[in-house]
């Protein structure tokens, strides 16, 4: 069975960082593609950024609101995703879902519950 | 570039059927067969249900289809269930722009 499993969101200011972690378990981790998706409150999902595997090169991409500020890596040895967040908006307040990102069939195949990340004085 | 637009809810009886638009651009909907829809259950995780426009993944109940028309995406489910009660989200390649997610609709199963 697929899991993962985001941690590390909380309250930060404005200005400041967080990183969030995603454990993957239940698929070969290393050959996966993996994304971040967020939900603000109120409002629908969006796409954060993403990374293909080493074997495809294990470059990344973002969405235009987040470019510059937020970067992804992953440690396939410990099957774990991350997302960097650095010079956080109060916009960037959101549930941050961690995904597979199934290049086969253009969608987002398995999604974690996510982790609350709220930017805030 | 703007979300993807779908109404912000329908409803439908159990046994009924529902139909949930999604309308986009001819910079995604309607120039790629990359349309994939999401059911998202309060506290659940987000799941897929249909893939390029129409495609059912392994497990996802015959009952959900989808289709096209121009910049149009649709999501049809059949034999309404309470268990169908949920968020839903379209999503479309969009080029350049990677993936372009629609605001969702609640679908509310009286």
């Amino acid at each position: 069975e697929v899991q993962l499993v985001e941690s590390g969101g909380g309250l930060v200011k404005p200005g400041g960082s967080l990183r969030l972690s995603c454990v993957a378990s239940g698929f070969t981790f290393s050959n996966a593609w993996m994304s971040w998706v967020r939900q603000a409150p109120g409002k629908g999902l969006e796409w954060v950024g993403r990374i293909k595997s080493k074997t495809d090169g294990g470059t990344t991409d973002f969405a235009a609101p987040v470019k510059g500020r937020f970067t992804i890596s992953r440690d396939d040895s410990k099957n774990t995703l991350y997302l960097q967040m650095n010079s956080l908006k109060t916009e960037d307040t959101a549930v941050y879902y961690c995904t597979t990102d199934n290049p086969v069939i253009t969608s987002f195949d398995y999604w974690g519950q996510g982790t609350l990340v709220t930017v805030s004085s | 570039q703007s979300a993807l637009t779908q109404p912000a809810s329908v409803s439908g009886s159990p046994g009924q059927s529902i139909t949930i638009s999604c309308t986009g651009t001819s910079s995604d909907v309607g120039n790629y067969n990359l349309v994939s829809w999401y059911q998202h259950r309060p506290g659940k995780a987000p799941k897929l249900v249909i893939y390029d426009v129409s495609k059912r993944p392994s497990g996802v109940s015959n009952r959900f289809s989808g289709s096209k028309s121009g910049n149009t995406a649709s999501l049809t489910i059949s034999g309404l269930q309470a268990e169908d009660e949920a968020d839903y989200y379209c999503c479309s390649y969009a080029g350049i722009t990677y993936m372009m997610f629609g605001g969702g609709t609640k679908l509310t199963v009286l």
